[in-house]
């Protein structure tokens, strides 16, 4: 998607191994989210950021840290990959908060 | 949770016909937004309506929101066998959507 990208777009991981994906974003927008979604249960947010260094939590944040030291780099990391991780993994991005998103294309992490 | 939920959970319609999605849920909103998910692909924004709205379109699309029922609907007009994806209504409060389970609707040629 236009101005939106992720990292990588496939991983397979073992259990127990640390995992860290990427977003990347050429437009400026202030807010960046992860996605995760699951069959059954849609698209569950896991943190998302209002600004550099400024994140926050979502409904599902357990076992899931992020960084943002630049507007354009979103990071989600698993500390330590379980294989209830396995998910598709969306980075969505909004030029302001409650307007519409803009969704990455998706990576696809299998935990083994 | 606020998440929204769509119903039915599938749609089968031929070329042409309109198609009709609904989604409730239960909490305060600032906006509703309706998204597509075509197979293996991301979400793409279709429309957004405010809580003070009642009624918008975009091209072939409809939304109604009643925020008395806490419902709304999205209706596709003329349908296209490239409209066949997966459709999410998400509610926008405190700079966070939440989402639905979804609608998968097939179009047949």
């Amino acid at each position: 998607d236009a101005g939106i990208t992720q990292s990588p777009r496939h991983k397979v991981t073992e259990t127990g191994t640390p995992v860290t994906l990427r977003c990347h974003q050429t437009e400026n927008h202030r807010y960046m989210y992860w996605y995760r979604q699951d069959p059954g249960h849609g698209l569950r947010l896991i943190h998302y950021s209002y600004g550099v260094k400024d994140t926050d939590k979502g409904e599902v944040s357990d076992g899931y840290s992020v960084s943002r030291s630049k507007t354009e780099d979103f990071l989600l990391t698993l500390e330590s990959a379980t294989s209830s991780q396995t998910s598709v993994y969306f980075c969505a991005i909004s030029e302001e908060a409650g307007k519409g998103y803009t969704f990455g294309s998706g990576t696809r992490l299998t935990v083994v | 949770s606020q998440q929204g939920e769509e119903d039915p959970q599938a749609l089968s319609i031929q070329e042409g016909e309109n198609a009709t999605m609904n989604c409730s849920y239960k909490t305060s909103i600032n906006n509703l937004q309706w998204y597509r998910q075509n197979s293996g692909r991301g979400l793409v924004h279709l429309i957004l309506i405010r809580s003070n709205e009642r009624e918008k379109h975009s091209g072939r699309l409809r939304v109604t929101l009643d925020t008395s029922k806490k419902s709304s609907s999205l209706l596709i007009t003329a349908s296209r066998a490239a409209d066949t994806a997966s459709y999410f209504c998400a509610t926008a409060f405190n700079s966070k959507l939440t989402f639905g389970k979804g609608i998968t609707l097939s179009v047949r040629p």
